[in-house]
């Protein structure tokens, strides 16, 4: 029982476009969300989050929202550049209670930014 | 500085033996954590430590699984009697304590193939 899921395995965008990629929870509980960006035989790299008082948080090119009705959230990347070329994965956890820590992945999203 | 390093990078064993991986946390970082992911899958958390102590082990898929922690510091995750279900890439991370709050730092990830 998939609880955070990344509906596309793969996203190919022309360079200087906006990319969007998005994720999708089951879990009520969820209450914090992740976006890490993993490149081939490097560990995941954390990129920007959100906690579900916020409906938006930008960081530069990076911006993610979040729609707690829907249980939906996205990350938007503008503009895309060819470095921006990685696998992106959505992670969720309860903000608080015990098990604050514990990280929930979806599959991955491979994001191509072509030249 | 040092970031988290995993050793060995790739380990191919055969059906049935032992295998043990190792992890080298960030210094300082109280809190460890061992996932795993399996071919087109999101990271599954396996295992957290708080210091040299495991709250959660909840994520071991079964008893053949088994982890430690020494020194706050280096963990291993050993593996009996190895099936081929076990091939993945067993990724470690540390953060400075066990809460959101604070990141979680990726190593590498070992790539264990069972044949």
């Amino acid at each position: 029982d998939q609880q955070v899921k990344q509906n596309s395995p793969s996203l190919s965008v022309q360079e200087g476009r906006i990319s969007i990629l998005n994720c999708d929870y089951t879990n009520s509980m969820f209450d914090y969300f992740l976006w890490y960006k993993k490149y081939p035989a490097e560990g995941p790299t954390f990129l920007i989050s959100i906690s579900s008082i916020k409906d938006k948080n930008e960081d530069g090119r990076f911006t993610v929202f979040l729609n707690k009705s829907a249980k939906h959230l996205s990350l938007h990347i503008v503009p895309s550049q060819p470095g921006d070329s990685a696998v992106y994965f959505c992670a969720a956890s309860p903000l608080t209670g015990g098990s604050n820590y514990k990280l929930t992945f979806g599959k991955g999203t491979l994001l191509t930014v072509n030249p | 500085g040092a970031g988290v390093s995993q050793s060995p990078s790739n380990k191919v064993t055969e059906k049935g033996k032992d295998v043990e991986l190792r992890c080298d946390p960030i210094s300082g970082h109280t809190a460890l954590y061992w996932y795993r992911q399996r071919l087109g899958q999101g990271l599954e958390f396996l295992i957290y430590f708080q210091g040299n102590s495991a709250p959660d082990k909840s994520g071991l898929p079964s008893d053949r699984f088994s982890a430690e922690r020494t020194g706050e510091s280096v963990s291993t995750l050993t593996i009996q009697r190895t099936q081929q279900e076990d091939s993945a890439v067993y990724l470690c991370a540390s953060s400075l304590a066990g809460t959101l709050t604070y990141e979680q730092y990726f190593g590498p990830g070992t790539r264990l193939t069972v044949t």
